[in-house]
């Protein structure tokens, strides 16, 4: 059972344009989510983590967005350059009862110059 | 650079061997996960070291089994192994143990078995 689902395996934007990932998850005991960005050969990268008090946390040309009612979280990148293609992971945990990160299957975006 | 080192980066063996993956995580950091990616798969995740002590377990096969040392760096033993157990194996660090905080993952190992 995937509790955390990437429904877009890739996704393609154009450079300068705003790129929207999604992320869903099914286990209401998620408190802490992260966003990941993986280039090939080379381990994930943590880019930005938003906490379940929160809707909203920004870091420069990334936001992630959370709406706990629907279990959806997005990451905006604004605007996306071509350095940004990469896969990024979606991630969740249950910090308060000490469940370990569990990742979604990941979404590869490409951004066309 | 996350931090964490991970060695070596390559390794190729055959059916049947064992082999020993080593992870130096960031400078503070006590926690230690492992992780393991197969061809088009997500990360799964394997188990958790926490200042020396396994915390957590995930879907870790029999034959591997890993350990943190005092000094806090981990080491995972793939032992019998199989054709199926080509992957990249990934070592994150963080500073706690309650999944609060984010992991920083090194550039992961990558076995392939033949």
């Amino acid at each position: 059972d995937q509790q955390v689902k990437q429904n877009s395996p890739s996704l393609s934007v154009q450079e300068g344009r705003i790129s929207i990932l999604n992320c869903d998850y099914t286990n209401s005991m998620f408190d802490y989510f992260l966003w990941y960005k993986k280039y090939p050969a080379e381990g994930p990268t943590f880019l930005i983590s938003i906490s379940s008090i929160k809707d909203k946390n920004e870091d420069g040309r990334f936001t992630v967005f959370l709406n706990k009612s629907a279990k959806h979280l997005s990451l905006h990148i604004v605007p996306s350059q071509p350095g940004d293609s990469a896969v990024y992971f979606c991630a969740a945990s249950a910090s308060n009862y000490g469940q370990n990160f569990v990742f979604g299957p990941g979404t590869r975006l490409s951004v066309l110059p | 650079d996350s931090g964490v080192t991970q060695t070596p980066k390559h390794l190729i063996t055959a059916t049947g061997q064992r082999v020993t993956l080593r992870c130096s995580p960031r400078s503070g950091d006590l926690s230690v996960y492992w992780y393991q990616q197969s061809l088009d798969q997500g990360l799964q995740f394997l188990i958790q070291y926490y200042n020396g002590e396994e915390r957590a377990k995930g879907n870790i096969l029999e034959r591997f089994s890993a350990q943190q040392f005092p000094d806090l760096h981990s080491e995972l033993n793939l032992s019998s192994l199989e054709l199926g157990d080509s992957a990249l194996y990934f070592c994150a660090s963080s500073f706690g143990d309650r999944g609060n905080s984010p992991l920083h993952f090194g550039n992961g190992t990558r076995l392939t078995v033949t």
